[in-house]
């Protein structure tokens, strides 16, 4: 079936350190992937997404990395700083293309 | 542009109760997506609804229903709630392929 998931459900890095957030997912058909951060109390905030014909985007402070060859996805920040800290979900879109299947999470902590 | 709203944040209620949340997705955006995030499950896909229509369900029983209004405000609604459906409920409204998801409404059933 479909299904999205994370590596490592925490990451904690120093302050101005670069951060990378990994996540597989195993529906080959996919082709549309998205990043969130969640912080708490808040729904998810979109941060990134990337599509299928790409395998890099660049946001700010931010990159996604595709490798569809191995199925997975990357995030990664730049410098991070204390208010990355959230939890990050990755997402790609059903293949009716109007649902997203999350993995479950990665906790990011930064410390300064 | 105001983001996608939720009402009302909090909610608490009691067995076999029924529940209605509601969401007013951000200007312009005609689908509105619901899904439900538990600590267990995590973030799961509810329905999604387009121009006042059903376009997708996950795999959720008869007792959560969702509906869209004229003007793409959406309501869902739960029926005979059980201990297992606390859970934050998070409304997303897109125009294109990018969801953007409102604060959620936390449900606490007792």
């Amino acid at each position: 079936g479909e299904s999205v998931g994370l590596h490592l459900p925490t990451l904690s890095v120093q302050e101005g350190d670069n951060s990378i957030i990994n996540c597989a997912y195993s529906n080959s058909a996919s082709d549309y992937f998205i990043w969130y951060k969640q912080e708490s109390g808040k729904g998810p905030q979109f941060i990134i997404d990337i599509r299928s014909n790409m395998d890099k985007r660049q946001g700010q402070r931010v990159t996604v990395l595709l490798n569809k060859t191995v199925k997975h996805l990357s995030l990664q920040i730049a410098a991070t700083q204390p208010g990355d800290s959230a939890v990050y979900f990755c997402a790609e879109s059903d293949q009716a293309g109007t649902a997203l299947i999350f993995g479950k999470g990665t906790t990011l902590s930064v410390s300064s | 542009k105001a983001g996608v709203t939720q009402t009302p944040r909090y909610l608490i209620k009691t067995r076999g109760q029924q529940v209605t949340l509601s969401c007013s997705p951000i200007s312009g955006h005609r689908s509105v997506s619901w899904y439900q995030q538990t600590p267990g499950q995590g973030l799961q896909f509810l329905f999604e609804y387009f121009s006042e229509t059903q376009r997708n369900k996950g795999n959720f029983p008869g007792r959560f229903s969702g509906r869209q209004f004229s003007n793409s405000r959406s309501e869902m609604n739960v029926s005979t709630l059980e201990l297992g459906d606390s859970a934050l409920y998070l409304c997303a409204s897109r125009n294109q392929e990018t969801q953007y998801f409102g604060p959620g409404t936390r449900l606490l059933v007792l």
